[in-house]
């Protein structure tokens, strides 16, 4: 069975430092994969998606950025945090394409100070 | 553009009662999947139920079912018999074409024992 890995759990980092958050997952091939943040009390916003890899739309401008070294990996990272970077980030993954179901992982808190 | 509106901030319902959450869309496409995804204190985000817009048939998962109108772009969840662990936040969702999944502002269930 698939499943979906996200670390750290948990991560309080001050304004101006970098962040790298990891997702892998598990027992498929060539997923397609998602970054999502949630603010507090609020929706799902997709923040990237990826078919392949080396293959990433960006939804949102912003600080971040995200890769896709391996098949089944896929990070998201910025080079200098802002507050409003805080948030919860979900990554996910599906299979064939965007019209698939998508499966969720534990999620991120991220707590910029 | 995929737009989707959930219009109930937030819903109770009474341990084993009924209670039904609201959800409409509005998409220009024909081929289209829908979703009701559960989010509870974890943050993980669970999916519910997934409908396909070509059938013409209400999902149903064990307690849970849709009411989906297409004519109305309506696609409401409606969960029998409530339990206390039915207690989350509850997002619809809506995916076509090559758009990824776009989801609406959620509604917060309580389950009253």
């Amino acid at each position: 069975s698939q499943t979906i890995h996200q670390w750290p759990a948990t991560l309080v980092q001050p304004v101006g430092s970098p962040l790298s958050l990891e997702c892998t997952v598990e027992g498929t091939s060539n997923p397609n994969l998602y970054w999502y943040r949630q603010a507090a009390g609020r929706g799902l916003q997709l923040l990237f998606y990826s078919i392949g890899i080396d293959q990433i739309s960006s939804e949102v401008p912003q600080n971040l950025s995200a890769s896709r070294p391996q098949d089944r990996q896929f990070i998201l990272s910025s080079k200098k945090l802002l507050l409003s970077d805080s948030g919860f980030y979900l990554c996910a993954w599906s299979i064939l394409g965007v019209m698939e179901t998508q499966y969720f992982g534990p999620g991120t808190r991220l707590l910029v100070l | 553009a995929q737009t989707v509106t959930q219009s109930q901030p937030e819903m109770s319902v009474q341990e084993a009662e009924t209670v039904t959450l609201s959800c409409t869309y509005d998409t220009s496409e024909s081929d289209y999947y829908l979703f009701w995804y559960k989010q509870p204190p974890s943050r993980q985000m669970i999916l519910v139920i997934r409908q396909e817009a070509y059938k013409q048939q209400n999902a149903t998962e064990n307690r849970f079912s849709v009411n989906f109108q297409k004519a109305a772009k309506s696609f409401s969840l409606k969960i029998s018999d409530s339990q206390l662990g039915d207690a989350a936040m509850y997002f619809c969702a809506s995916v076509s074409g090559n758009t990824p999944l776009v989801f609406g502002k959620g509604t917060r269930l309580s389950v009253i024992a």
